[in-house]
């Protein structure tokens, strides 16, 4: 059972662009949802997070929209560069304290120039 | 500098051999964890552990054990590899008991292949 979906599988814009990421999720005792952001041969980086009790998170030329309702969140990458390829991740966990996360499986984002 | 590192990087293995990846955390962290990553599916957690010499069992630990020594050290085990075992595996260390949440540190990952 997949409790975090993300879609789409991959998404290619041209740079200058936004890029919209979308996740879902099952559990309504999720509480947490950060986004990693992976590059090729490396392990997963926090980029940013948010909790359900908030709608929307920014930083810098990303924001997170949360919609608690519908169990639905969408990252947003504003401006987006060549160096914002990657994978990103939506993941979630409850307020358990313990850093179990539950990942998505995963965007591919590709930038063109 | 990295504050998680993981060996080997890369390793070959055989069916039926034994295989223990090893990570050292520099953090300072009482949480650790193991998870697993093949193409497509993300990454899903095999075993954690928030204290030495305990661990726990994550969303799929069968054909895996954990051992935690110390706080700074965190290995895991497959006493029997299977070729279904074939994908990277990433170690983290976690400041979840020091914040309400709890970010995770990867380290850069180890992959593995059972021929």
């Amino acid at each position: 059972q997949q409790q975090v979906r993300q879609s789409p599988q991959s998404l290619t814009v041209w740079e200058g662009e936004t890029a919209i990421l979308n996740c879902s999720y099952e559990n309504s005792a999720f509480d947490y949802f950060p986004w990693y952001q992976q590059f090729p041969g490396e392990g997963p980086a926090l980029l940013i997070s948010i909790l359900s009790v908030s709608n929307k998170k920014e930083d810098g030329r990303f924001t997170i929209f949360f919609n608690k309702r519908e169990k639905k969140l969408s990252l947003h990458i504003a401006d987006s560069q060549p160096g914002d390829s990657a994978t990103y991740f939506c993941a979630a966990s409850g307020w358990a304290n313990t850093g179990k996360l539950t990942f998505g499986h995963g965007t591919i984002l590709r930038v063109h120039p | 500098e990295a504050a998680v590192t993981q060996s080997p990087r890369s390793k070959v293995a055989v069916t039926g051999g034994k295989v223990t990846l090893s990570c050292h955390q520099t953090n300072n962290h009482d949480y650790m964890y193991w998870y697993r990553q093949d193409t497509g599916h993300g990454l899903r957690l095999i075993h954690y552990s928030y204290v030495a010499d305990s661990t726990e069992k994550g969303d799929i630990p069968d054909g895996y054990k954990a051992s935690r020594p110390s706080q700074e050290n965190f290995s895991l085990i497959l006493e029997l590899a299977s070729l279904s075992q074939t994908a990277v595996y990433f170690c983290a260390s976690s400041d979840a008991g020091q914040t309400n949440t709890g970010q995770l540190y990867f380290g850069e990952g180890s992959k593995l292949t059972v021929l």
